[in-house]
């Protein structure tokens, strides 16, 4: 079975600081690694990663795979307010069917 | 854009009644998928479908079925409410296998359930 470990799940931190949030897995035929953000509704997509080492970054985000230790990381530089959000891994392999860690909680405060 | 919609935003609804949740994408996707979360567990994939009138069986599909005659639709059904369903209940769907390098998935906007 698919499995998803999200870490920490809650986080208070203030404005300005930097934060990284962890996500390891276990999957069978790995295909991809996805992160979303989800505020009041649907989860939005940040990234996808397929490719160990490949940093993707868009603003002040940015993400790592490592295939050999199955762990990504998502860091937020700069943090605001409007980062405040639940943050969720999730992983594809074979079945292609999305697997879901628990998320991380981040709460941003002034 | 890919727009996928869930029928109702919020749902209240009392045990042992039949409840239907709908869920339309407009991108003729093959891919759609049901998932509940609740706090501390994360969502978690009750029903998915690859095609028209085709379903598996996702990790937690107990007192849950779906429907999907048209491509476009995907229904989840419980067919006889109870108050451990209360949850928040996300549709989302996705391009065929192998579609270019984007494995992302679209969700709705969530049906929050209420069973009293």
């Amino acid at each position: 079975e698919d499995k998803v470990v999200q870490s920490p799940l809650s986080l208070v931190v203030h404005e300005g600081d930097t934060v990284t949030l962890n996500c390891s897995y276990e999957v069978t035929n790995f295909r991809s690694l996805l992160w979303y953000k989800q505020e009041k509704k649907a989860p939005t997509f940040l990234f996808m990663l397929t490719s160990s080492g490949i940093e993707k970054k868009s603003g002040r985000l940015s993400s790592i795979l490592d295939k050999k230790e199955l762990f990504s990381i998502l860091n937020i530089t700069a943090t605001q307010t409007g980062d405040s959000a639940i943050y969720l891994c999730a992983v594809t392999g074979t079945a292609s069917k999305l697997t879901f860690g628990t998320g991380t909680r981040l709460q941003v405060t002034l | 854009d890919v727009k996928v919609t869930q029928s109702s935003r919020y749902l209240v609804k009392r045990t042992g009644e039949k409840v239907f949740l709908e869920c339309v994408q407009d991108m003729d996707h093959e891919n759609m998928f049901w998932y509940r979360q609740d706090p501390g567990l994360g969502l978690r994939l009750i029903y998915f479908s690859y095609d028209v009138k085709m379903k598996e069986k996702g990790d937690i599909p107990e007192g849950y079925s779906v429907s999907r005659e048209k491509k476009e639709r995907f229904s989840l059904i419980l067919e006889s409410a109870s108050t451990n369903q209360t949850s928040m209940y996300l549709c989302a769907s996705r391009g065929g296998f192998d579609r270019g390098a984007y494995y992302g998935y679209t969700f709705g906007s969530g049906t929050r359930l209420t069973v009293v």
